[in-house]
């Protein structure tokens, strides 16, 4: 099946340091990626949706400026937050989709961060 | 206004027994509903999907049984087992969109 990986698995950071966090689809091409934050026993927030080349496309709410994305080929995203505060602290999940007709998004295992 | 209504929020359920969990959306351009199994501290992982024209599709032991007219769906997990506990949201998606979440239900299954 198709795997998507992240990295780090998890981070801790002093506040006002910026975290990089990488995703990339293993053994597929991915040409829409998707940014999710989980909150403790809630629900996925979509962040933004990335497609290779394009710039990101951010939900409402959510900061561009410092939740900046990159989706630099069909395999990598980034998501690097700037300037991390505590109230950063969470768990991003990464999903990629599978280019054509198909619907399914294959998530990534997370990103624990956690900002001092 | 949320567009994706699952519930229960938590279930418990003996070991052996049928755990049901549904879904119900209001956007009828939707036309894929997955369901997602998360562990915790991992990533939600694909259990299976539907497209609304089947009724139904199985496998193993689950199944998902789709009602296009009352827009709702739900998950069945036939003889549930101590290690399916963990969190299940169901998605739904239009075409190549993103896909809204269902808030989640937390499976607990009793030995």
């Amino acid at each position: 099946g198709a795997v998507v990986s992240q990295h780090p698995s998890r981070v801790i950071c002093k506040s006002g340091t910026s975290v990089k966090i990488e995703c990339r689809s293993l053994d597929f091409q991915a040409t829409t990626m998707f940014w999710y934050r989980q909150f403790p026993k809630q629900s996925l927030m979509l962040m933004a949706t990335s497609n290779e080349g394009s710039k990101a496309t951010y939900e409402q709410g959510v900061e561009k400026d410092k939740f900046l994305i990159n989706h630099a080929s069909l395999t990598l995203s980034t998501l690097t937050v700037t300037s991390a505060h505590p109230e950063d602290s969470s768990f991003y999940i990464c999903s990629a989709r599978v280019g054509g007709a198909s619907d399914t998004q294959y998530f990534g295992p997370g990103t624990r961060l956690t900002v001092l | 206004q949320q567009q994706v209504k699952q519930s229960p929020q938590s279930l418990i359920v003996q070991k052996g027994g049928i755990s049901i969990i549904n879904c119900a959306y209001e956007n009828t351009a939707f036309d894929y509903f997955p369901w997602y199994q998360q562990f915790p501290g991992k990533g939600p992982a694909l259990l299976i999907a539907i497209r609304p024209d089947v009724s139904e599709k199985k496998e193993g032991r689950f199944t998902i049984s789709f009602n296009k007219s009352a827009k709702q769906f739900s998950l069945h997990i036939m003889d549930s087992q101590p290690g399916d506990s963990a969190t299940y949201f169901c998605a739904a998606s239009a075409g190549a969109g993103k896909s809204t979440f269902g808030d989640g239900t937390t499976l607990t299954v009793k030995p």
